[in-house]
């Protein structure tokens, strides 16, 4: 089965603060990468996708992800979080016909 | 309006009680899946469904069961629910297959098994 790896488990920041997260995935093939968020007490929602073409993709609300290949990696940027970006972030790589989701990361903003 | 329904939101059973989730989209998509979220282990695949009467296992299959006898349902039954299946789980559809579909998720069931 393939693996999808979450570098950070929680992370806590305030406003206006510069957000990373990262994603590893452990197939040499073909992929779709997605990052998915999951707001308190609702079901998790698309962020940002990518198929083929520009590895820097943009999503909806600010935030964009960048694939490198070389390195199994589709890591998430927003250079300026608010408020209500508190939620769990998942990244999930499409494989075969399969989905695999990481463990998620908690992210915290402080007012 | 697109939606994915699941049904309870909340249900609180006893362990070897006879349990479905119900799951029914809008959209006409072909591909349906179950998924459970359970703290620090992200979203597992229970089941997957690319079209009527066509189903697969996930990662974590084992005690569950699921049927697509007609393309906008997906219910997941539990035949005898033990304590280590209360967890959160999530129908989800995608138009095309994961391959070059985003999901769409419904609201999800909370299940506790006692």
């Amino acid at each position: 089965a393939q693996s999808v790896s979450q570098h950070n488990h929680h992370v806590i920041l305030s406003e206006a603060a510069s957000l990373e997260l990262g994603c590893n995935y452990s197939y040499g093939g073909t992929v779709n990468l997605f990052w998915y968020v999951q707001y308190p007490g609702q079901h998790l929602q698309l962020l940002l996708k990518y198929f083929s073409g520009d590895p820097l993709v943009k999503g909806i609300k600010g935030f964009e992800a960048e694939f490198i290949k070389s390195k199994f990696s589709f890591n998430l940027r927003k250079p300026s979080v608010q408020w209500s970006d508190t939620a769990e972030y998942f990244c999930a790589v499409s494989y075969d016909y399969k989905l695999s989701f990481g463990a998620g990361t908690t992210v915290t903003v402080r007012a | 309006e697109a939606q994915v329904t699941q049904n309870p939101r909340y249900l609180i059973t006893v362990t070897g009680k006879k349990l479905t989730v119900t799951c029914s989209q809008n959209m006409n998509h072909e591909y349906m899946s179950w998924y459970r979220q359970d703290p620090g282990l992200g979203l597992r695949q229970i089941y997957y469904s690319m079209n009527v009467e066509v189903t697969d296992k996930g990662d974590v299959p084992e005690g569950y069961k699921v049927s697509r006898k007609e393309k906008r349902n997906f219910p997941l039954i539990l035949e005898s629910p033990s304590p280590n299946q209360t967890s959160l789980y999530f129908c989800a559809t995608a138009g095309q297959g994961v391959d070059n579909s985003p999901l769409h998720f419904g609201n999800g069931t909370r299940l506790t098994v006692t």
